[in-house]
């Protein structure tokens, strides 16, 4: 089966500019993940998506970041205005049920 | 909430040799334990899990051990190839709950 599509593979922009990610989860996971990896660190949750409700956003800076999934399938992740310190590895995972979570190859963003 | 200790943070090993990486966790309601390894420009790719109900699980050249008590759980690779070499990471969390990553482990194996 096809993995978890993540697009663009490379971003780079300068401050303040805002940028969108996209992503589309293995066919039929119900649950989809945003996760930010800084390099050298292990992935950290941005936000949790059950269908298209959101489960959990405790972590995600909702003054500039903000992501979607409508119609339950794929997902945009949103970060308007870029700091410096949001450049990373955005990643995107997907779950057939309550555990498992299978991810995508990442969106690295540089932010100059 | 949850924090994950992962050690050691680098480990470098001979072709054919033995590697064990090991975490910790501080939530005891935590009953689900995946490795992830990740190579340069890819994402984290699963490669074996553990639920809390079960104390060892095996396959092929990669094992899991997990000790609910002490609330640790390792990761033990045999006859390692340079293939092996990446960077690999414990996570843990809860059911129907996000995971939370270790630091991660680069492990280099040299031929």
């Amino acid at each position: 089966e096809a993995g978890v599509a993540q697009s663009p593979r490379y971003k780079i922009i300068e401050k303040r500019q805002s940028v969108a990610f996209w992503c589309n989860p293995i066919s039929g996971h119900a649950t989809l993940y945003w996760y930010q990896q800084i390099l050298g660190q292990g992935p950290k949750l941005l936000i949790q998506f059950q269908n298209n409700g959101v489960v959990d956003d405790s972590q995600l800076p909702k003054d500039r970041f903000s992501a979607e999934r409508l119609k339950g399938v794929d997902s945009t992740l949103k970060i308007q205005p870029a700091k410096l310190e949001d450049s990373a590895v955005y990643l995107c995972a997907s779950s057939p049920g309550q555990d498992e979570q299978y991810f995508g190859p990442g969106t690295r963003l540089t932010v100059t | 909430g949850e924090n994950v200790e992962q050690h050691p943070s680098t480990l470098s090993v001979q072709e054919g040799d033995s590697a064990v990486i090991k975490c910790t966790y501080s939530d005891s309601a935590s009953n689900y334990f995946p490795w992830y390894k990740q190579e340069l420009g890819k994402g984290p790719q699963l490669i074996i899990d553990i639920r809390s109900n079960v104390g060892e699980k095996k396959d092929q050249r990669i094992a899991v051990t997990l000790n609910k008590t002490a609330k640790h759980f390792s990761l033990h690779i045999t006859e390692t190839q340079p293939e092996d070499s990446a960077v690999y990471f414990c996570a843990a969390s809860k059911w129907g709950t996000a995971l939370i990553f270790g630091k991660g482990t680069t492990l280099s194996v040299s031929s």
